[in-house]
């Protein structure tokens, strides 16, 4: 296992559009979380499942974001109508089922919003 | 939630220590961990400490956890070029929550 991937690693979109992106972590790594880093700023945290299961939102996910994670494996965020503000890296990470286990992220969705 | 406070940059030459220090305000905070991340890159982890301890280190890396003063900080021994790079500190208490991050950078 190579760790935490995300797709696309860039992508450009225009004001209004949606997007999606996709998450695979660690095979045994049950936990999944979601945040938005922007120039200058630690992640923020935006989402985590357990399996399946979206156990949190921060306030950060307006109505727009939505996350899925059917299977318990691979995840997607996508973003509707996105604005100028989207404009951010966005940062999938993994761990073990204990809480607070160690997370490990994956390398980063740079999203663009012109 | 969670406050996490770090200095925003610090320059040494190669072959001196850095220290990058830390600070939070939730006494509960059971885990920390220090993370490096290189431009365009996510986040590695270097290192991490249970709020039951004083001291770790790993190889070149030092954690220090005063949890009185709900201070944190990572000593990087013998500095080199190769660990420029923007140092984060994360505490969990109910989620994780990360300071703005502090830019290393070393002179050769």
């Amino acid at each position: 296992d190579t760790g935490v991937s995300q797709d696309p690693r860039h992508k450009i979109t225009k004001r209004g559009q949606n997007v999606t992106f996709r998450c695979d972590p660690i095979s045994e790594h049950n936990r999944l979380y979601w945040y938005r880093q922007t120039l200058g700023q630690g992640p923020e945290f935006l989402t985590y499942f357990q399996n399946e299961a979206q156990l949190e939102k921060s306030r950060l996910l307006s109505d727009r974001f939505s996350a899925e994670r059917p299977k318990g494996s691979f995840s997607t965020l996508e973003i509707q109508r996105t604005e100028q503000g989207d404009s951010a890296m966005y940062l999938c990470a993994s761990s073990t089922r204990d809480r607070g286990g160690t997370q490990y992220f994956g390398p980063g969705t740079r999203l663009l919003v012109l | 939630g969670e406050d996490v406070e770090q200095s925003l940059f610090l320059s040494v030459r190669e072959g001196d220590s850095s220290v990058i220090n830390c600070t939070y305000t939730d006494s509960s905070s059971t885990y920390l961990y220090w993370y490096k991340q290189e431009p365009g890159a996510g986040l590695q982890l270097l290192t991490y400490i249970f709020s039951n301890m004083d001291m770790k280190q790993d190889q070149r890396l030092t954690v220090l956890l005063n949890k009185k003063d709900k201070h944190l900080s990572l000593r990087i021994a013998d500095t080199q070029t190769g660990d420029s790079a923007i140092y984060f500190c994360a505490v969990f208490s109910n989620q994780f929550y990360f300071g703005t991050g502090t830019s290393l950078t070393v002179i050769p």
